[in-house]
């Protein structure tokens, strides 16, 4: 099964929003309200940011918003700080009870 | 609060094995699953699996299914990773998580490092 689709990279300034896309397919994040976002600062261990589409685990800032339509989610983060400079991955339950994870973005703040 | 410690940097040879572990601490372990991911370096992430600490009922990524095995000592609440048959492509940090719903990974361990090398 292959990865989930994400963009390489993306950029914005501080204080303009952004957003990540991950496109999957039916056997995964079309069929399942059971996508992650996970963000992950370099030599760092992954944050959970977001569950189970759009919910937010408590200590994660309001800035950090996920969507779904169809068969792509999204994570846009809002009033853009230096501090999210980092690597972004979503993650989707699929239909053989496994979990498939994103290629990952870069998110470089300018 | 909820925490899981690996234990440190492994260096095996090709067709050797490794296990990892991960020790839980802050909650009641046998109430979540644990999961293993992995990165290798300059690579996104990969599941690998999980197993649930209460019946040690496992899943497996088909990619490592049949050289991987994961069980858990509830005596000390401690997960342990063990991956079998090596090749230079294992080599990766290996994270666990605690499954804290049904796809979402909460905390995750610091980390270790497994180089396969000959």
């Amino acid at each position: 099964q292959s990865a989930l689709t994400q963009p390489a990279s993306v950029s914005g300034s501080p204080g303009q929003s952004i957003t990540i896309s991950c496109t999957g397919t039916s056997s995964d994040i079309g069929d399942f309200n059971y996508v992650s976002w996970y963000q992950q600062h370099p030599v760092k261990a992954p944050k959970l940011l977001i569950y189970d589409v759009s919910n937010r685990p408590s200590g994660v800032s309001h800035r950090f918003s996920g969507s779904k339509s169809g068969y792509t989610a999204s994570l846009t983060i809002s009033g853009l700080q230096a501090e999210d400079e980092a690597d972004y991955y979503c993650s989707s339950y699929t239909t053989t009870s496994t979990v498939i994870f994103g290629g990952g973005t870069k998110l470089t703040v300018l | 609060q909820v925490q899981l410690v690996q234990s440190g940097a492994e260096v095996k040879r090709p067709g050797a094995s490794v296990k990892v572990s991960c020790k839980a601490s802050g909650y009641t372990f046998i109430t979540s699953d644990i999961t293993w991911v992995r990165q290798a370096p300059g690579h996104g992430l990969e599941w690998m699996g999980w197993i649930s600490a209460n019946n040690g009922n496992t899943n497996f990524a088909q990619k490592v299914q049949g050289r991987v095995t994961m069980t858990t000592d509830t005596r000390t609440n401690t997960a342990y990773m063990e991956l079998r048959s090596l090749i230079s492509d294992d080599t990766a940090v290996y994270y666990c998580a605690r499954r804290s719903g049904v796809t979402w990974f909460d905390p995750w361990g610091q980390g270790t490092l497994v180089t396969v090398s000959s």
